[in-house]
């Protein structure tokens, strides 16, 4: 059973940069097929989803985010991270990192596994 | 990018009773593989999110079989045969046919 465990600040200044980290176990990030993501939810909001990327390298963001996000992976350490620059009050959320669902050879989107969740919050 | 509207965006439902929650997207989820991906998870305060269904219909290893998910093209539907108490929370359909995947703005599911 695969977990995942998202670390990190949980306060950023604005205009500086979100650094998450999600340390995944009981599976391996260069196992083929699966696509791994972040996702997170604002105080009293919906869900949001930030990025994705395959094992096999392709990465996508979420066009509104798409100047400012990064997802940098380290396989050698099983992990995957989240940067977000140039934040502001309105990236204080908590976020998830999240495997997607893939059974049978295909992947059918978010949340075969998910992290706990981490609370950021931006404030000065 | 896909809109998805979810309606109600609030149901008051009485314990035992059904439940029924309605999903629309902008654009047909048809992939062109054939597949839609369309999606159901289920959110509790305090806790990530669980995936109930996905490729419309089918339900996750351990989803009770109350939860029932159908639909084609841009309408989709999850029902709850007869809610329970631990049922309380907010749904959200998604979509995973194409990037950026776009979440409803979410029903939230309470005990009358």
């Amino acid at each position: 059973q695969v977990q995942l465990q998202e670390s990190g600040p949980g306060l950023v200044k604005p205009s500086e940069t979100l650094s998450l980290t999600c340390t995944v176990s009981g599976g391996s990030l260069s196992s083929s097929g699966y696509y791994w993501g972040w996702v997170r939810q604002p105080p009293g909001k919906g869900l949001e989803w930030l990025g994705s990327f395959s094992s096999g390298g392709r990465t996508y963001y979420s066009p509104s985010l798409e100047t400012r996000i990064t997802i940098p992976v380290d396989t050698s350490k099983n992990q995957f991270s989240l940067k977000l620059t140039s934040v502001t009050a309105a990236d204080t959320a908590v976020y998830y990192c999240a495997r997607h669902y893939c059974t049978g050879g295909n992947c059918y989107g978010l949340g075969g596994s998910w992290g706990q969740g981490t609370l950021v919050t931006v404030s000065s | 990018d896909i809109v998805m509207t979810q309606t109600p965006l609030s149901s008051p439902v009485t314990l035992g009773q059904p439940a029924s929650i309605s999903c629309r997207s902008s654009q047909s989820l048809e992939h062109s593989n054939g597949n839609t991906y369309l999606s159901w998870l289920q959110k509790r305060p305090g806790q990530p999110p669980r995936l109930l269904i996905y490729k419309i219909s089918n339900r996750l290893s351990g989803v009770p079989d109350r939860f029932s998910g159908s639909g084609a093209g841009t309408d989709f539907t999850l029902k709850i045969s007869r809610v329970e108490a631990e049922d309380v929370g907010v749904y959200y359909c998604v979509q995973a046919t194409q990037f950026p995947y776009t979440f409803g703005q979410g029903t939230k599911l309470e005990i009358k």
